[in-house]
């Protein structure tokens, strides 16, 4: 069975810091990976996506994640944040032809 | 193009009665899900359907059931509610990848 590991349920960074959200999973297939984010008070947004091909990928607000086959690991990386960008994120796991399993998600703090 | 949909978005109910969550998405998508939100617990998924007419649990069914007679909608019944199914409860769609996420409905049972 899949399943996701979000390290930190919460991350404080001051503004302009870098951060970086680690997550696992575990599957004993291929995967697709996502990072969604959830602003306050609404629904979740996709931020980037593993599907095949480069293993570093790229949101266009400046957020970055890196597919390690190896550590199975999928860790989101900012290299300077903005107030903007406090919000929850969420690591998921699919494989082709099943369901999305979350990670339990990593409440991003930004500090001034 | 309106996405997901949910409706209700907020509902208070007393423990024993039950409601039903309508999940309405225009996308002609195959996967839907409903999850819930708890704080500390990240979503956990509820139920899940692959296809119109086709129903599976996912991690906490228990309490809930659901039903994909048409292929945009899905719907999610709480028979006898419980104070232990407060909680936020979002709806998804998705084409074997991306998933598409509803506002959330919250309901409260007192």
């Amino acid at each position: 069975a899949q399943s996701v590991t979000q390290l930190d349920s919460q991350v404080p960074v001051f503004e302009e810091a870098p951060v970086e959200l680690r997550c696992n999973y575990s599957s004993s297939v291929s995967v697709y990976l996502f990072w969604y984010v959830q602003y306050p008070n609404q629904g979740l947004q996709l931020l980037l996506k593993y599907l095949s091909g480069s293993t570093l990928v790229e949101s266009i607000n400046g957020f970055e994640a890196e597919f390690n086959k190896s550590q199975t690991s999928f860790h989101l990386r900012k290299p300077s944040v903005h107030i903007s960008d406090t919000a929850e994120y969420f690591c998921a796991v699919s494989n082709r032809d099943d369901k999305i399993i979350f990670g339990k998600g990593t409440r991003l703090h930004i500090l001034p | 193009n309106a996405g997901v949909t949910q409706t209700p978005k907020f509902r208070v109910l007393k423990t024993g009665q039950s409601m039903t969550l309508l999940c309405a998405q225009d996308m002609n998508h195959e996967y839907m899900y409903w999850y819930r939100q708890d704080p500390g617990m990240g979503l956990r998924l509820i139920h899940y359907s692959v296809g119109e007419g086709t129903t599976a649990k996912g991690e906490v069914p228990d309490g809930y059931n659901v039903s994909r007679l048409k292929k945009q909608n899905f719907l999610l019944g709480l028979e006898s509610a419980a104070p232990s199914q407060t909680s936020v409860y979002f709806c998804a769609s998705s084409y074997r990848v991306e998933a598409f996420f509803g506002q959330g409905t919250r309901l409260t049972v007192v």
